[in-house]
């Protein structure tokens, strides 16, 4: 069965830190690939995704994240990190059939909190 | 405004009772999901549906119902089979076309005691 792994359940920064979280899933085949954020307070939102093309990936608010194939991760980074990115991010994969979107995995969640 | 609505927001209900939490989207999306959220666990399927008339267990289906009778709406109903029915539930909407994005509602709590 496929899988997302979130390695970092709970991270600690200081503002201007810089920031990785870790992803990996486990599925050979054509994957599209998500990361979401949950700021306290607010509904899931896409903070970028990867379908095909290149493998770095720009989101919004500074964030991207870099599929590497033969690692099965897509890691997402931010080099300076805010007390507003403070929030849950959750890495998801779905299986490409045939382009077609649906089915999200999950992973577990990071709970990121920036102190100021 | 587009989006997707769930309602309520906040919801108590007694043991053994069954209820029903509503999901309306009006960004003509094919597909819906349920999502349920526990602390530490991510998400995790409910069910999903991909046309009207039509839907699919996802990973944790039992004790939850759904119906697809209208392409815009997707109540859950949460029944009394449900061992640990206190929770977050999401639902969330998609078309069928490539790379295309899920998008969530703002979810509703469900306590039971």
């Amino acid at each position: 069965a496929q899988s997302v792994s979130q390695h970092n359940h709970h991270v600690i920064l200081s503002e201007a830190a810089s920031l990785e979280l870790g992803c990996n899933y486990s599925y050979g085949g054509t994957v599209n690939l998500f990361w979401y954020v949950q700021y306290p307070g607010q509904h899931l939102q896409l903070l970028l995704k990867y379908f095909s093309g290149d493998p770095l990936v720009k989101g919004i608010k500074g964030f991207e994240a870099e599929f590497i194939k033969s690692k099965f991760s897509f890691n997402l980074r931010k080099p300076s990190v805010q007390w507003s990115d403070t929030a849950e991010y959750f890495c998801a994969v779905t299986p490409n059939y045939g382009g077609a979107t649906n089915k999200l995995i999950f992973g577990t969640g990071t709970l990121l909190a920036v102190q100021p | 405004d587009g989006g997707i609505t769930q309602s309520p927001k906040y919801l108590f209900r007694k043991e053994g009772q069954n209820v029903t939490l509503s999901c309306e989207q009006n960004l003509n999306h094919d597909a819906m999901y349920w999502y349920r959220q526990d602390p530490g666990q991510g998400l995790r399927l409910i069910y999903y549906s991909q046309i009207v008339n039509d839907f699919q267990k996802g990973d944790i289906a039992e004790g939850y119902s759904v119906s697809r009778e209208k392409k815009e709406s997707f109540p859950l109903t949460v029944t009394s089979a449900q061992k640990n029915p206190t929770a977050f539930y999401l639902c969330a909407s998609s078309n069928l076309t490539a790379g295309n994005t899920i998008y969530f509602g703002e979810g509703s709590w469900l306590t039971v005691v």
